[in-house]
């Protein structure tokens, strides 16, 4: 079975940094880009940041640019996003993703994890 | 970026009925277009891809049409199930953008 799990959500202040992970299985990681797609309270849908099968591009929506950074561990199939100098609008919903697709370059998020809830607050 | 707006907000309908959902891009995307579909607590679920492509498993009452900046999610029987929230989402370049969404009701 496809499975996305993720973890590491919780409570943290302003400026403060939380690393979120998701853990992959039933599907061959390594061949797989990768996603973070968040949900703020009440809200729609906002794709944070994308990365290669092998680590080696990385893009993020321009709001979480120089704050946050995803990463991959193949050998662990695990994929991660590190936080750094959240604000009260990053309060969201964290869901992973599997982005991928057709040779064509038609891509698509499938499956998605459950989510981790990060709140922002002091 | 490429803006994704989607018609209506939301809808009433009733079962048996049929249920069109309209998402305009502000720029031509091909056929680089998803739809989601979104139950409260839960994840999104992938419905169709490719603007027309049905996703493994997804009944065949949804249905998915256009190209250039226009494009239509379809019911065609709507059942109790389906009441949830509907995105759709461009991948035509980044950023990678969603609609609004539609919330979907049954009366």
């Amino acid at each position: 079975e496809v499975q996305l799990v993720e973890s590491g959500g919780g409570l943290v202040q302003p400026g403060g940094s939380l690393r979120l992970s998701c853990a992959a299985s039933g599907f061959t990681f390594t061949n797989s880009w990768m996603s973070w797609v968040r949900q703020a309270p009440g809200r729609g849908l906002e794709w944070v940041a994308n990365i290669k099968e092998d680590g080696s591009k990385k893009y993020y929506v321009d709001s979480v640019k120089g704050r946050f950074t995803i990463s991959r561990d193949s050998a662990k199939n695990s994929l991660y996003l590190q936080m750094n100098s959240v604000r009260a609008e990053d309060t969201a919903v964290y869901y992973c993703a599997r982005y991928n697709g057709l040779p064509t370059n038609h891509n698509w998020f499938d499956p998605w994890g459950q989510g981790t809830l990060v709140t922002v607050s002091s | 970026d490429i803006q994704m707006t989607q018609s209506p907000s939301s809808l009433s309908a009733s079962v048996g009925d049929r249920v069109t959902i309209t998402c305009r891009a502000s720029q031509s995307i091909d056929s680089y277009l998803n739809w989601y579909q979104q139950k409260p607590g839960k994840a999104p679920k992938l419905l169709i891809y490719a603007a027309s492509y049905l996703q493994s498993g997804v009944p065949s009452r949804f249905s998915g049409s256009g190209s250039g900046t226009d494009f239509t999610l379809t019911i065609s029987s709507l059942q109790p199930e389906d009441s949830a929230t509907y995105y759709c989402q461009q991948s035509y370049i980044t950023p990678l953008t969603f609609g609004g969404g539609t919330k979907v009701e049954i009366k």
